[in-house]
């Protein structure tokens, strides 16, 4: 089945500053990368889709200048949360498309802002 | 209305009892329907899909699907205290389309 390597795996960063987070499909070409995010007791809301060589698509109210997403190859999708605040804390999944019966997820990033 | 509504719980239900989950959907071009079961601080783990109506059975688990009736069920048979987790219910509308999850209905299994 599909691996999605995430990392990493927690992260914990001072107020203001940004920090990275890399999800890699390992066994096939993920054209579109989705990104989650779940607060805590809450389902997995759909943040961000990036696509291969294109702009991400954001959903609304997910402010696209703070969530940078790049999606430079068909392994690799980057999301970058700059300037984070405590209220970024939260628990980060992406997960491929390409294969919708076997949706794999990332190990997930729980992000903690202090 | 939702687009996925699941009762949050908590669902208790005694070691090696069947442990019935819903889950209901508001938009009827849905086609895929997912089961995943997510541990405290852990990403969700993919139970099993369905995508016609009927039952669909893998070892324990088993998928019920009613789409006119727009909604979908998993039965854990014979449940252990492993089974303790939130199951999250997922539509699928399209290929290559992203997923909407229900908010989760948490199950403990009582040893």
């Amino acid at each position: 089945g599909a691996v999605v390597s995430q990392h990493p795996s927690w992260v914990i960063c001072k107020s203001g500053t940004s920090v990275k987070i890399e999800c890699r499909s390992l066994d096939f070409q993920a054209t579109t990368m989705f990104w989650y995010r779940q607060f805590p007791k809450q389902s997995l809301m759909l943040m961000a889709t990036s696509n291969e060589g294109s702009k991400a698509t954001y959903e609304q109210g997910v402010e696209k200048d703070k969530f940078l997403i790049n999606h430079a190859s068909l392994t690799l999708s980057t999301l970058t949360v700059t300037s984070a605040h405590p209220e970024d804390s939260s628990f980060y999944i992406c997960t491929p498309t390409g294969r919708p019966m076997e949706a794999f997820f990332g190990q997930g990033t729980r992000l903690t802002v202090v | 209305q939702k687009e996925v509504e699941q009762n949050s719980g908590p669902l208790s239900v005694p070691e090696g009892a069947i442990a019935s989950l819903n889950c209901t959907y508001s938009d009827r071009g849905s086609q895929s329907f997912f089961w995943y079961r997510q541990y405290s601080g852990k990403s969700p783990e993919l139970i099993m899909f369905i995508y016609s109506n009927g039952d669909k059975e893998d070892g324990r688990f088993t998928a019920q699907l009613n789409k006119a009736s727009q909604y979908v069920s998993l039965l854990i048979r014979d449940s252990q205290p492993s089974d303790s987790a939130t199951y999250l219910c997922a539509v699928n509308k399209n290929y290559g389309q992203n997923f909407v999850f229900g908010p989760g209905t948490r199950l403990s299994v009582l040893p």
